[in-house]
């Protein structure tokens, strides 16, 4: 089945202590993007990557790290979580130039 | 600024009852107009893509149009498991996906 896998679904952790959020997709799609959800904001994206070694800035990028060493995993990092990172995160993937994009089930972070 | 707002922020439906959900949009270089269904606890599902004014695409009992200014979703005689948010987003110059805040539906048999 071709999807987005994303873990953990839930993450519960302290102010300052790094994580990381795996990405994994099956379908050989070049792009690959990670997203913020919060109530009344939307969608906004924090990175994208357009290929493997090739990544880019979103809209909401500060406090995030993201790598791009293999075509089918797009790491989301986390090196100090703070309370403001608190929120619903989606990873998704693409053919490049098309934006019908295959989104993960999405990681709810809490940061306290 | 790209910009996408939708309405209403909730909408609720009788089972049957016909309704359309409006998103309207404020953007340089319209490249593509996209309609996704967002499920409690899960991640969108692409529904549309729409590229330019007059167009229309159906599935179901969705039919989404596009117009300069607005894109709308209607939905024909909906039954509950149409249950969901549905999400707009717009493409235009800047080459990102800007998404507006979503319609949540609900539909009561």
């Amino acid at each position: 089945e071709a999807q987005v896998t994303q873990n953990p679904r839930y993450l519960i952790t302290v102010t300052g202590k790094k994580l990381t959020v795996t990405c994994s997709q099956n379908m050989n799609h070049e792009y690959m993007s990670w997203y913020r959800q919060d109530p009344g904001l939307g969608l906004r994206q924090i990175y994208y990557s357009m290929n493997v070694e090739v990544t880019d800035k979103g809209d909401v990028p500060e406090g995030y790290k993201v790598s791009r060493k293999e075509k089918r995993n797009f790491p989301l990092i986390l090196e100090s979580p703070s309370p403001n990172q608190t929120s619903l995160y989606f990873c998704a993937s693409s053919r490049v130039g098309t934006y019908g994009y295959t989104f993960g089930s999405g990681t709810r972070l809490t940061v306290v | 600024e790209d910009q996408v707002t939708q309405s209403p922020e909730a909408l609720r439906l009788q089972e049957g009852e016909s309704s359309s959900l409006n998103c309207s949009y404020t953007v340089s270089g319209l490249r593509g107009l996209f309609w996704y269904r967002q499920d409690p606890g899960k991640g969108p599902e692409f529904l549309f893509t729409l590229y330019s004014a007059g167009e229309e695409k159906e599935k179901e009992r969705l039919k989404a149009t596009l117009t300069k200014k607005e894109s709308f979703l209607h939905i024909t005689a909906p039954k509950p498991e149409d249950s969901a948010t549905y999400l707009c987003a717009v493409l235009g110059d800047t080459d990102k996906l800007i998404f507006g805040t979503g319609t949540r539906l609900q539909v009561f048999p």
